[in-house]
């Protein structure tokens, strides 16, 4: 069974550096994508982007410019770093694995972070 | 991007009858990369479906995907209680991967 539980701070200032880790437990971490989406207040899910465990990425050209992913095999980690953040980033930041179908099999359960002074 | 667009955005039912929830994309999904999520209050969405039409391991087989290129359907044959929700389509075929904006199924 895979387990992923996000971790960071709650709170970020606006115009400051959302950091998060998401630490996966059982199943294997090399040989997979992993995956940030995100959930704003009582909105729908965005896709942010995935990355492989050799560190290639893919992401949203939305949030491509701000956007930074990477991971930690030996530590079985990935992270998310967003710069520059404002209102419009608060949201429940999720992290998912795309299995072998490609989908998003297996996700944490969610960490929310508010962009506010 | 392809957009997704889910109908209806709330559907009233109730348990025991069958949901048909719909998924329209702007675009042909490649090669029916498209999958169904369920999301519970406070929870993190549950992958039903997968490839259009695949159940994923444990998901009820009162639940089935049908659809290709545009047009795709989750249906719920006999409802039960534990099944309203809210539920999103994605496509993950195409960069940058997409949602729907979501069905809400509610008890009548």
């Amino acid at each position: 069974q895979v387990e992923l539980q996000e971790s960071g701070p709650g709170l970020v200032k606006p115009s400051e550096t959302l950091s998060l880790t998401c630490t996966v437990s059982g199943g294997s971490f090399t040989g997979s994508h992993w995956s940030w989406i995100r959930q704003s207040p009582g909105k729908g899910l965005e896709w942010i982007g995935y990355i492989h465990y050799t560190g290639v990425t893919n992401d949203n050209p939305s949030l491509q410019s701000r956007l930074t992913m990477s991971v930690d095999t030996s530590k079985n980690q990935f992270s998310l770093k967003l710069r520059s953040v404002t209102a419009a980033d608060t949201a429940v930041y999720y992290c998912a694995r795309r299995g072998w179908s490609s989908s998003l099999d297996y996700w944490g359960r969610g960490i929310l972070v508010t962009a506010s002074s | 991007e392809i957009v997704l667009t889910q109908s209806p955005g709330t559907l009233s039912l109730s348990p025991g009858e069958r949901a048909t929830l719909s998924c329209r994309a702007s675009q042909s999904v490649t090669s029916s990369y498209l999958a169904w999520y369920q999301q519970k209050p406070g929870q993190a969405p549950r992958l039903l479906i997968y490839g259009a039409s695949t159940r994923a391991p444990g998901i009820p087989d009162r639940f089935s995907g049908s659809g290709s290129g545009t047009d795709f359907t989750l249906t719920i044959s006999r409802l039960e209680p534990e099944d309203f929700a809210v539920y999103y389509c994605q496509q993950y075929g195409t960069s940058p991967n997409t949602f729907g904006q979501g069905t809400k199924l509610e008890i009548k």
